[in-house]
């Protein structure tokens, strides 16, 4: 079944602790991406990839890493986790960085930072 | 600065009562508007895609249609399982490819 999966989908931690969030398809897509949604705001892009070892910030990169070392995989790193990043944190894919192509999304992890 | 917003907040309607959300948004240039429907507690799934003034979209009760400066959702004679919040996104021109979403619009259609 082609999918995007998210790793773990709920978790809490607490501030300072570094933590990592992963992201994976199996639709050989080059683009990836994730977001945060926070009600009021809706859904914010942190960092995204067009492709293996190409990465850009989105609008709310602060206080977040990526890595692209695999076509497949996109991790999420928060290095310190702090209150603020607090979120419902999406990871999406489409086949290629381009308008003709949609993007699937994941479920979703939820993350409460203490 | 490139910025999408969506109107209404929230909507109310019922069962066969059809309307419209908006999505207005202000681009240097746009690469592609989409439409993506999304359920409590999941991701959002996708819609439609528009890409230039003029074009129209249809998938069942929903058809999307884009101006320069907005695009609407019809809905036509709603169910209750097109209660979801309904998101719209662009891409602009400026930069590689970042998406831009509106806050949504959560819709309930009562039976």
């Amino acid at each position: 079944e082609a999918q995007v999966t998210q790793n773990p989908r709920y978790l809490i931690t607490v501030t300072g602790k570094k933590l990592t969030v992963t992201c994976s398809q199996n639709m050989n897509h080059e683009y990836m991406s994730w977001y945060r949604q926070d009600p009021g705001l809706g859904l914010r892009q942190i960092y995204y990839s067009m492709n293996v070892e190409v990465t850009d910030k989105g609008d709310v990169p602060e206080g977040y890493k990526v890595s692209r070392k695999e076509k497949r995989n996109f991790p999420l790193i928060l290095e310190s986790p702090s209150p603020n990043q607090t979120s419902l944190y999406f990871c999406a894919s489409s086949l290629a960085g381009s308008s003709y192509n949609e993007q699937f999304f994941g479920p979703g992890t939820r993350l409460t930072v203490l | 600065e490139d910025q999408v917003t969506q109107s209404p907040e929230a909507l109310r309607l019922q069962e066969g009562e059809s309307s419209s959300l908006n999505c207005s948004y202000t681009v240097s240039g746009l690469r592609g508007l989409f439409w993506y429907r999304q359920d409590p507690g999941k991701g959002p799934e996708f819609l439609f895609t528009l890409y230039s003034a003029g074009e129209e979209k249809e998938k069942e009760r929903l058809k999307a249609t884009l101006t320069k400066k907005e695009s609407f959702l019809h809905i036509t004679a709603p169910k209750p399982e097109d209660s979801a919040t309904y998101l719209c996104a662009v891409v602009p021109t400026s930069g590689t490819y970042k998406y831009i979403f509106g806050t949504g619009t959560r819709l309930k259609v009562l039976a």
